[in-house]
């Protein structure tokens, strides 16, 4: 167990809908990043939150969004889905020196 | 140009070689430096973390940067079937880490 929970494991839905993935850090940890991952693809950049707040944006789509809560835990919004957004999602949370531990990923199939 | 550059591989090696695995970065604001093993598309794991030029070990895996060169390795003695997996590594510059495409690794007993 890395201390990175992601749910669900595995998310199966129709084109056109919307789903929510959901992260909790590492215990301390202040940093969530998102990556995409699809089969002929390596690791995307997506987004990052620290604290809260917004801290860097790569290709994350329009219809994607993201928040930190209060807590840290994190939500990735995937809205409008469409075939091409099927992929495994992971999360990661870091701390100064410590490097990036990722969750064990939510598996995302669009039907 | 990608960032970072990787030899996806595969690569197959018997059980008890030694494994060279290499990467090269464009960017020199990149200054942390890190590999990661993923088994079977399963979460990253980190194996090394570091950010200086120089060797780092950590039992049977030894990880070198050469920032003159925009080079990093990951060198695997003594490799078990238990290592085949993918190896990425991956640089950061602030707080964006960017990843290889991975190389895939077998280990055959």
């Amino acid at each position: 167990d890395s201390g990175v929970t992601q749910t669900p494991k595995h998310l199966i839905t129709a084109t056109g809908q919307r789903v929510t993935l959901r992260c909790s850090p590492r215990s301390g940890d202040l940093s969530v990043y998102w990556y995409q991952q699809s089969l002929d693809q390596g690791l995307q950049f997506l987004i990052q939150y620290y604290n809260g707040e917004e801290r860097a944006k790569g290709n994350i789509l329009e219809r994607f969004s993201a928040q930190q809560f209060p807590d840290l835990h994190s939500e990735l919004n995937l809205s409008s889905l469409e075939l091409g957004d099927s992929a495994l999602y992971f999360c990661a949370s870091s701390a100064p020196g410590y490097g990036y531990t990722f969750g064990s990923g939510t598996r995302l199939t669009v039907v | 140009q990608k960032e970072v550059e990787q030899d996806p591989g595969p690569l197959s090696v018997p059980e008890g070689a030694i494994v060279s695995l290499n990467c090269t970065y464009s960017n020199s604001a990149f200054q942390y430096f890190m590999w990661y093993r993923q088994y079977s598309r399963k979460g990253p794991e980190l194996l090394m973390y570091t950010y200086s030029s120089g060797n780092k070990e950590d039992g049977r895996f030894t990880a070198q940067v050469d920032k003159s060169s925009k080079y990093i390795s990951l060198f695997i003695r003594d490799s078990q079937p238990s290592d085949s997996a993918t190896y990425l590594c991956a640089t950061a510059s602030g707080s964006r880490l960017t990843f290889g495409e991975g190389t895939q690794l077998t280990v055959n007993p």
